[in-house]
């Protein structure tokens, strides 16, 4: 595909309920990112990967927040036992180097609801 | 702990005129400053973007200008057109502990041009 895709658009959640984010990043890029973008606030960084190996968690929230990346391409986000204030837009950026400040492409996010 | 603020949150501007956004920040160890614009349901997308060995970039209508000294960077909008109504966030860049380059954003400003 042509950007980084995210599916899904839109997710509600009942509190309680487990919830899986799929990000489809840009053929070819090493670098992904998950970013977490509360209502009228900038993106918060969650956790980075080169290829399929994780190596920046620093940003997620608490232990029920999961990402991985097997094969070092999709990435799926996953957070257990959702609560209210895990409510935000979910953003996914990929970009092509690894090290160097690499233009990072961003998708359009998928917005979860926790109700 | 805010490393990037932002102002204003809202700005407007009338056709034709300049906008005008600044940043300032507080960790010296930031060594990228890019500006990412972002329309509604959309992900950010690079704008433009500076390292701190320079005082000002122009890119079009866009230039950032630069003060190291004070920690302190603007976003400037020459010609503003009603395309340019968004929100703007900047950011701030550095390398994290695990090696990864790790964006932190500011709070936004939300732009809107007038005709």
């Amino acid at each position: 595909g042509a950007g980084v895709s995210q599916s899904p658009r839109y997710k509600v959640a009942k509190r309680g309920q487990d919830v899986a984010l799929r990000c489809d990043p840009i053929s070819g890029h090493v670098s992904l990112f998950w970013y977490q973008q509360a209502l009228g606030q900038g993106p918060e960084f969650l956790t980075y990967f080169q290829n399929e190996a994780q190596l920046d968690k620093s940003g997620l929230p608490s232990d029920r927040f999961f990402a991985e990346r097997p094969e070092g391409s999709v990435s799926t986000l996953k957070i257990q036992r959702t609560q209210q204030e895990d409510s935000a837009v979910y953003l996914c950026a990929s970009s092509l180097e690894a090290q160097l400040p690499a233009e990072a492409f961003f998708g359009q996010g998928t917005r979860l609801t926790v109700v | 702990q805010q490393q990037v603020k932002q102002s204003p949150q809202s700005l407007i501007v009338q056709k034709g005129g300049i906008s005008i956004i600044n940043c300032a920040y507080e960790n010296t160890a930031f060594d990228y400053f890019p500006w990412y614009q972002q329309f509604p349901g959309k992900g950010p997308a690079l704008l433009i973007a500076i390292r701190p060995d320079v005082s000002e970039k122009k890119e079009g209508r866009f230039t950032i200008s630069f003060n190291k000294s004070a920690k302190q960077f603007s976003l400037h909008i020459m010609d503003s057109q009603p395309g340019d109504s968004a929100t703007y966030f900047c950011a701030a860049s550095r390398k994290s502990n695990f090696g990864n380059e790790k964006l932190t954003f500011g709070t936004g400003t939300r732009l809107t041009i007038i005709p």
